[in-house]
Parts: C-alpha cells; sequence; structure tokens
C-alpha cells in the first residue's frame, strides 16, 4: 500500500476511445505529478499540478487532458490516442513544502493502444 | 535540458557479487535521488544526497553524491536476488525547477542464486 492509488491497472483501447484515469492519494499532499514510463526511456514528466493549480504542461499532446478536482484525485482523460501512447503511466504526489521531499508513486496503469 | 545518464542499462550478476551503477551529468543538480522498481509496481525511493560528496549508506547499498553534484553512484555489497530491479537516479535542479525531477534511464538489474 503506498498510499497512491491509480485504477485502472491495466486499459486496453483503441485509438477512437475516450477512457480516464484515475489517481487517489491519502497522503495529505498537496503536489500531483503524472508521468509517462515507455521502455528504453526516462520517465517523462507530463502534468504538474500544485494546491489543484496545473503549473507544468511539460509539451504534452492535446489528446491527453489532465483534471485534478481535489488535492485527492487527479485525473487524465485519453481521447484518439496513438499507438505510441502505449507505456505505463504514473502518478505520483509530494509534499511541497517540504525541502527535498520525496514523489510518492501509485503503481501505474498499463495502457495499451491498438 | 538537463540530462541524466545513468549506466550501465542493464546489469546481470550472481548472488554474492558486488556492482556499481553510475549516474552523470553536464548539470548541477541541488539533490539527487535514488529509486527502485519492481515489476508492477510504482518507483520507491531508497535515498537522498543533498551536499557534495555526501556518502549515505542503507545497509548493503551505498549512495555517493559527487564533490560538484553532477553525478552520483549507487554501490550494492553482496547482492542478493531480492536486489532485483529497475533503479533510478532523479536530480532536482532546484531553483525554479524546484521539484521537477529529470531521471535516468534507469538500470535493470537481475541477480541470480
Amino acid at each position: 500500500e503506498t498510499g497512491v492509488t491509480q485504477t485502472p491497472r491495466h486499459l486496453v483501447m483503441g485509438m477512437t476511445n475516450k477512457k480516464s484515469l484515475k489517481c487517489e492519494q491519502h497522503l495529505g499532499h498537496n503536489a500531483m505529478y503524472w508521468y509517462k514510463q515507455s521502455a528504453k526511456k526516462p520517465l517523462e514528466l507530463m502534468f504538474v499540478y500544485n494546491f489543484k493549480e496545473q503549473t507544468e504542461n511539460n509539451s504534452v499532446p492535446s489528446r491527453f487532458s489532465p483534471e485534478c478536482p481535489n488535492s485527492s484525485h487527479l485525473f487524465l482523460h485519453l481521447h484518439t490516442l496513438q499507438p505510441e501512447d502505449s507505456a505505463l503511466y504514473l502518478c505520483a504526489t509530494r509534499l511541497e513544502s517540504s525541502y527535498n521531499s520525496p514523489l510518492h508513486f501509485g503503481n501505474g496503469t498499463r495502457l495499451t493502444v491498438t | 535540458t538537463q540530462l541524466l545518464e545513468q549506466s550501465p542499462q542493464f546489469l546481470s550478476i550472481q548472488e554474492g557479487e558486488n556492482l556499481t551503477v553510475y549516474c552523470n551529468s553536464s548539470s548541477v543538480f541541488s539533490s539527487l535521488q535514488w529509486y527502485r522498481q519492481e515489476p508492477g509496481e510504482g518507483p520507491v525511493l531508497l535515498v537522498t544526497v543533498v551536499t557534495g560528496g555526501e556518502v549515505k549508506k542503507l545497509k548493503r547499498l551505498t549512495f555517493q553524491f559527487g564533490d560538484a553534484r553532477k553525478d552520483s553512484s549507487l554501490h550494492i555489497t553482496a547482492a542478493q536476488p531480492g536486489d532485483t530491479g529497475l533503479y533510478l537516479c532523479a536530480g532536482d535542479a532546484g531553483g525554479t525547477s524546484y521539484g521537477k525531477l529529470t531521471f535516468g534511464q534507469g538500470t535493470i538489474l537481475t541477480v541470480h542464486p
């Protein structure tokens, strides 16, 4: 139990589908992140939310749309994805006010786009 | 753009051997973190190093931050099958980039019994 829960764990979707990834945290952290993990590539930061406000969009295509309705929940809405978007999507949280505080990751959603 | 070069990418060793993983950059980091990730799980923090030249030990794992805060190493003594996993280094540039970690490509370690 990491304190950060991601659902679903696995998702297979077609290129015309619309789906959403969910992240829920019970750690009282105030910053939430979406990362993309692909084989043989470093973890790529996608979006950052601080106190529910989006503070970073790391040049992510518009087919990925994040939403942070409150400090405990983070969503990643997906539509018209491409096969190269297949990857492990990791949610992470952090206590922003604590110096050098680490990221706490969920176990990820393994996404396959067919 | 800051880059962290992590090496080796793959490491396959026998139980009881020693190993070192390296993380190098041309950029200075205010701190550097090491994570370990097991299949089907997210990365979990092992250690954070902050001061140039700092050495931290976690049982059989020794972490070192370079004097110039541009590189780091992870040394495992007498590796065990339970050490198998993906090891990731991540640097925090600090300043306006504080909290936005740059990750290395990772080292996949397999320890055979």
